[in-house]
């Protein structure tokens, strides 16, 4: 039983286009969020979700809108899409806000925009 | 400069070795320390969490040590195994809201 799934894994496009990365969590937590890791594998923090309420939302173009319709799913759509966003995006769940606690992490999906 | 740093980058040990990697940070205030071990092409999965208070912490082969006056932290493998090869990644929280991760360090195990 998969904790945290995301779909598509892999995920090729060209510029312009607007995709959607589908992220569902059945650990029964109230806090979800996405992540980005760049080709020098730094993660970077992009959203946080509590109970379907944004409650962090770091530096992120606005081409980027997350998505919760219920506290199990959030879900990442990108309009636009740039060269730059190229990535491994990753969405991870938390029992309870706050990113002291332990963070369950999916498997990631690599995107490629071409 | 990022608040955590790694070191080193990557390395190479012969199964059954041990390794220590190194992380120091300038995070403050400190709220807790994780290890993350990241299998290439999956999430990272969490090896230990340490608080202000506690100085090592095992998990199975892996354990990590900290050093909250001097801001550093180590993890060591011992017996090293084929499946220890990952990237190992120092994550740090300030507070609730801010979270500051390493670059990794990439370890290879050899047979």
């Amino acid at each position: 039983d998969t904790a945290v799934s995301q779909t598509p894994k892999y995920l090729v496009t060209q510029m312009g286009n607007d995709k959607s990365i589908k992220c569902e969590q059945n650990l029964g937590h109230d806090t979800m969020y996405w992540y980005k890791q760049d080709s020098k594998k730094f993660l970077k923090i992009m959203f946080s979700y509590n109970n379907k309420e944004l409650i962090i939302n770091e530096t992120v173009p606005n081409r980027f809108s997350p998505k919760s319709p219920d506290k199990a799913h959030l879900n990442l759509h990108i309009n636009s899409l740039e060269l730059g966003d190229s990535a491994v995006y990753f969405c991870a769940s938390s029992p309870i806000v706050g990113l002291s606690y332990e963070q369950y992490f999916g498997p990631g999906t690599r995107l490629t925009v071409t | 400069k990022n608040q955590v740093e790694q070191s080193p980058q990557s390395l190479i040990i012969l199964e059954g070795k041990n390794c220590t990697l190194q992380c120091n940070y300038t995070v403050s205030p400190f709220s807790n320390l994780r290890w993350y071990k990241q299998d290439t092409g999956r999430g990272p999965v969490s090896l230990t969490i340490m608080t202000f208070s506690e100085n090592t912490k095992s998990n199975g082969r892996y354990t990590a040590t900290l050093d909250a006056d001097t801001k550093q932290s180590s993890l060591h493998i011992t017996a090293s195994q084929l499946s220890d090869s990952a990237s190992y990644i120092c994550v740090v929280s300030e507070g609730d809201y801010k979270l500051s991760f390493g670059a990794g360090t990439t370890v290879t195990v050899r047979a």
